[in-house]
């Protein structure tokens, strides 16, 4: 069954470093997506990216952060400098349809640790 | 801002229970998908529902979505160790694709 590949699977960073999440999301899907968990909460919304561009983004991803698919398999989230409350899970997740109807699929995550 | 909210948080029962688990919100998506997610991996599709009412079944799993899509249901009937994990929902709603996750239920199934 194809599958969302992230790497690394666990980062430790520095306060003010930055980092940047890799994620090849399933070849033929379309959409994709950065969530985000910290412990014991919910699974948040990031990004949502579609032809190359934002579709929709949330409060959560002010200008410290930024997505890009620099090659047409890879996608990235980069942190530019991390902050202690950034340590999270951080999913990617690809979809084939943008409207919901269909189910997307999540990588494994990256578990992200700024100390 | 759209919530949903699962009922109940944690559920310990033994094997062979019937349990339901329910997802609420005052919000209409346009779908309500449920995952299901074990520690230190990331969210799995159990399934999506589309239209109100609809009824969707998966083995032991019944999934329902309310009439007015305000509100889901997951229905284990004769629950197993193995169904033991974190149940979550998610609406998506209008044109917009983002999913908006519930609270969770942690299943918990022992012998």
């Amino acid at each position: 069954e194809p599958e969302v590949t992230q790497t690394p699977s666990h980062q430790v960073t520095q306060m003010g470093q930055e980092v940047i999440l890799r994620c090849v999301p399933i070849s033929n899907h379309l959409y994709f997506y950065w969530y985000r968990q910290i412990l014991g909460q919910k699974v948040e919304f990031l990004v949502s990216f579609y032809n190359n561009e934002i579709s929709e983004k949330s409060e959560i991803f002010d200008d410290q952060f930024s997505v890009e698919r620099p090659d047409g398999s890879n996608f990235t989230l980069k942190i530019r400098s991390t902050k202690l409350e950034d340590s999270a899970m951080y999913f990617c997740a690809s979809s084939g349809s943008g409207f919901g109807n269909y189910g997307y699929t999540f990588g494994s995550g990256t578990r992200l640790t700024v100390v | 801002t759209q919530l949903l909210e699962q009922s109940p948080q944690f559920l310990s029962i033994q094997e062979g229970e019937n349990l339901t688990v329910y997802c609420n919100s005052s919000s209409v998506f346009s779908s309500l998908q449920w995952y299901r997610q074990e520690p230190g991996e990331g969210p799995v599709l159990l399934v999506t529902v589309v239209t109100g009412g609809e009824v969707k079944k998966l083995k032991r799993l019944t999934f329902q979505f309310g009439d007015a899509r305000k509100d889901s249901s997951l229905h284990i009937t004769a629950a197993q160790t193995g169904d033991t994990g974190l149940y979550l929902c998610a609406g998506a709603g209008g044109t917009a694709s983002k999913l908006t996750f519930g609270t969770g239920t942690r299943l918990q199934v022992t012998l």
